[in-house]
């Protein structure tokens, strides 16, 4: 069935090193995808989303590309920053507007002094 | 910023307790939805709606009923209440087209002892 997949629960990481997180999915259709960031005590926010021309989204120096041969929507940035430390979720919500989101198990990044 | 406001923050019941969970949303959102967050399993489905009356099940549907009684507000009802149901409950909505984000409130954390 439709799903999403993060292989990784905890990534640990020096600061100043490059942050990958791993997102793939399953789907019958072309979905949409999302990231989203959720800091200590607080509720899950949107950092990133796919586009549907294939334009790259990028904020507070995350990326992220869709790639549909592989599909892939994995999480970089190219510098860890200590505010970075946080629980992330890729999410995939189907094109076929039944307004269903669903969440990957999630991947803690702790990034160390 | 869009608000959605759960109630209570903290609840605690015992087993075969009656408890509701409650939300609302003051973004004019056509779809809500309700997920459960516990350590290894990330945010799962639990039920979803698309307006006032409809209500679509989500993946962990059992020992959950729902209902959203207006645009604005959308409830969680545990009937049975059962320690498995103990977890981190959150709310969200968003507008319902395919890559928009979900807008999560605070959570409502659930004791079942």
């Amino acid at each position: 069935g439709d799903s999403v997949t993060q292989t990784e629960g905890l990534v640990t990481l020096t600061e100043g090193l490059p942050v990958m997180l791993n997102c793939t999915y399953q789907s019958t259709y072309s979905p949409f995808l999302f990231w989203y960031v959720q800091h200590l005590n607080e509720a899950p926010k949107l950092l990133l989303k796919s586009f549907t021309d294939n334009k790259r989204p990028e904020h507070q120096g995350f990326h992220a590309t869709l790639h549909k041969s592989s599909s892939s929507f994995h999480l970089q940035k190219s510098s860890a920053q200590l505010s970075d430390s946080a629980l992330y979720y890729c999410a995939w919500k189907d094109t076929g507007n039944t307004g269903k989101l669903i969440f990957g198990l999630g991947t803690t990044l702790q990034v160390q002094p | 910023e869009a608000a959605v406001t759960q109630s209570p923050r903290n609840k605690v019941t015992v087993t075969g307790g009656n408890v509701t969970l409650s939300c609302r949303q003051t973004n004019s959102h056509n779809y809500m939805y309700w997920y459960r967050q516990d350590t290894g399993h990330g945010l799962r489905l639990i039920h979803y709606s698309y307006g006032a009356g409809n209500l679509q099940i989500g993946d962990v549907p059992d020992g959950y009923k729902a209902t959203r009684t207006t645009q604005e507000d959308f409830f969680l009802l545990l009937e049975l209440a059962s320690p498995s149901q103990t977890s981190l409950y959150f709310c969200a909505s968003s507008g319902g087209l395919s890559n928009e984000r979900l807008f999560f409130g605070h959570g409502t954390k659930l004791s079942v002892l």
